[in-house]
This record gives C-alpha cells, structure tokens and sequence, in this order.
C-alpha cells in the first residue's frame, strides 16, 4: 500500500524565492496535517484538514506561508518569499477520522527545505 | 509555550539495559498520549500509545506510562537494542478536537551503544 508521499524530498532555493511543497495523502484519509520540524522545536502543526477543509491554520507562523488542499488526494504548502528561517523538514501526515480518532498519523518521508 | 515537553534532547544506553524516555505536558485537556519514532531520512512512525484511562500500555518490549496528577508519561525498552537508536517523539491530543491533531514535543534522541 502507498504511504503519504510527499515531493519534492529536497529542496534549496535562494531567499525570496517561492517554494512548493506537495503532499498525496493514504487512500481513503480524510484528514491531512503539516507540520514542520527544527532542532529547536521540534514538530509543529502549521495547518490541518479535515474533508478538504482547512480545521486550524493557528500554527502558519506568517501570512507568507498559505496551504491548498483542492481535493481529497492532493495537498499543497507554499512559502513566498521564503526567507532562511524557513529552513526546516516539512512534514505532512494523514488519517482516518471518524468522529473520534485513536490519533495515530501517517507521515510522509519529508521535504528538507534549505533557503540561501 | 511548548504543551508537550521532552527535556532531554538525547540519551545513550548500552544495549541490553533499560532506554527510559519522559515526557511532561500542561494541557489538562490530553487525554490520549502517543509515542513515535523517527529514524533520519524518515518520517516518525507510531509507536505506542495510551489513553488517560489507563495508567500503563505494555507492547513487547516497549511500555508506556502515564502519570495524571503529574502530567507525566514515559517510555520504557526494555531491553534497548542497536537498531532502537533513533528519535522519539511524545505526543499528545485532547478530546474536544476530537484526537483530531497532534501536539508533539522536541524529541529525545536515543543512542544504543552494542
């Protein structure tokens, strides 16, 4: 069975550039999530989806940050302009929810942002 | 301000001995914990879990337990391996958003010495 997969798993862009970030979830998931981590803090939730529906986007830390999700397979995170800071592994996780959730997210293998 | 926190960035055991990993969190609205575990080049994957019923998940050779009036849980291997090296994440979800995500903490990086 496909896991998420996310692409592209590396990318190194200059500051001010715009970057994309894609993400196909598990079949059949209804809910996606995208975090973010960094030595200093870790994961991070930036945004979450539930049914193509942006839930809680508390944790984008700045308007530059926006995330799609157009349909049930296909997921977008875009920075613009990146700025060095960004510089992080970009995650993004999917599930089943039904009402109530055991709480178990399946992540992708990642895409290793590195802004110049 | 960090809900979950791991206050131990790493952690080295020889192999054969116990790996304990703690984790302390502030939102008393957690009611489910997990573990994960992420190996480099790799996205975390799902460990072990509780719920805030239970103050105890056994699994092989991983226990999980879970402290309420200290808002502490920890993560037993018993006994560490060489291939258990990697980074542990706790997580935690609370009941009104109905487990739907995820609050980690920074991770404590386990190092299994042979």
């Amino acid at each position: 069975d496909a896991g998420v997969i996310q692409s592209p798993r590396h990318e190194v862009t200059e500051m001010g550039q715009e970057v994309t970030l894609r993400c196909k979830p598990i079949s059949g998931h209804n809910s996606l999530f995208w975090y973010r981590q960094t030595m200093m803090r870790g994961l991070e939730l930036l945004i979450y989806f539930n049914n193509n529906v942006p839930i809680d986007d508390s944790g984008m830390p700045e308007d530059r940050f926006s995330a799609k999700m157009p349909n049930a397979s296909f997921s977008t995170l875009k920075i613009q302009p990146s700025e060095p800071r960004d510089s992080a592994v970009y995650f993004c996780a999917s599930s089943l929810w039904a009402g109530r959730n055991t709480g178990e997210l399946f992540f992708g293998e990642g895409s290793r942002l590195t802004v110049l | 301000d960090q809900q979950v926190k791991q206050n131990s960035p790493s952690l080295s055991v020889q192999e054969g001995r116990i790996s304990i990993l703690n984790c302390d969190y502030t939102n008393s609205m957690f009611d489910y914990f997990l573990w994960y575990k992420k190996y480099p080049a790799e996205g975390p994957t799902f460990l072990i879990s509780i719920s805030s019923i239970k103050d105890k998940n056994e699994d092989g050779r991983f226990t999980v337990f879970l402290n309420k009036s200290a808002k502490h849980l920890s993560l037993h291997i018993v006994p560490s391996q060489p291939g258990d090296s990697a980074v542990y994440f706790c997580a935690a979800t609370p009941m009104d958003t109905g487990r739907r995500a995820l609050t980690f903490g920074s991770g404590t990086r386990l190092q299994v010495q042979p």
